[in-house]
């Protein structure tokens, strides 16, 4: 079992509607939760963290998390195509390493 | 405020030769990572600074891999000597302070390994 995995891709959504994102991790001792986009060729660049149950929002953007479940999950709303890219789940128990999931490509079609 | 940088982008070299990768972390941050993307795989850590001193090595695959970060400013990751396997995409990431903050990532080193 990987530590970290995400829902297996593609994943495509019409523009306007609402992408979901998800995220399952096995180790109980991780604090923060980090979304990441990478565009093809590109470094990953940080979308969202959040370290506490719940939600966090910013803009079209929305990081739900769920420690007993081991369940975090990123919701993009009125998804647009330059949000097409791979999006990227890492956990992190500490100040150390990030670990990440395989990664969700997703395509909005205009 | 300069980002990550690394050099160089990319790399083509043979099996058997040896090549060293650059990461200049954001200025102040005294925690600097290198992480690595293989093809088909999943990002994977390979070790952590903190300052001058390595925080965390486990990741390291072997000892063909040597970091270093005299100073504790830029740090090198040398590969010697290089094989197939080591092909891939390498990051370097920094991050500031000791508590869980956000890792600003490089735009990689691309690395082929013939």
């Amino acid at each position: 079992q990987k530590e970290v995995e995400q829902n297996s891709g593609p994943l495509s959504v019409p523009e306007g509607a609402i992408a979901s994102l998800n995220c399952t991790y096995s180790d109980r001792g991780s604090q923060s939760f980090f979304w990441y986009r990478q565009y093809s060729g590109k470094s990953p660049e940080l979308i969202m963290f959040i370290y506490s149950n719940g939600d966090k929002e910013d803009g079209r953007f929305t990081a739900q998390l769920n420690k007993a479940s081991q369940y975090v999950s990123l919701l993009i709303r009125d998804s647009q195509p330059s949000d097409s890219a791979t999006y990227l789940c890492a956990v992190r128990a500490n100040a150390g390493k990030s670990t990440f999931g395989d990664g969700t490509t997703l395509t909005v079609k205009p | 405020e300069a980002g990550v940088t690394q050099f160089p982008s990319h790399s083509v070299i043979e099996k058997g030769q040896t090549v060293t990768l650059r990461c200049d972390p954001i200025s102040g941050h005294d925690n600097l990572y290198w992480y690595r993307r293989v093809m088909g795989k999943e990002i994977k850590f390979l070790l952590h600074f903190v300052k001058e001193s390595k925080q965390d090595e486990s990741g390291m695959p072997n000892n063909r891999f040597l970091a270093e970060r005299t100073g504790g400013t830029y740090s090198t990751l040398k590969v010697q000597p290089a094989e197939l396997e080591d092909s891939g995409v390498y990051f370097c990431a920094s991050s500031h302070g000791s508590s869980v903050s956000t890792q600003y990532f490089g735009p990689g080193t691309r690395l082929l390994v013939l």
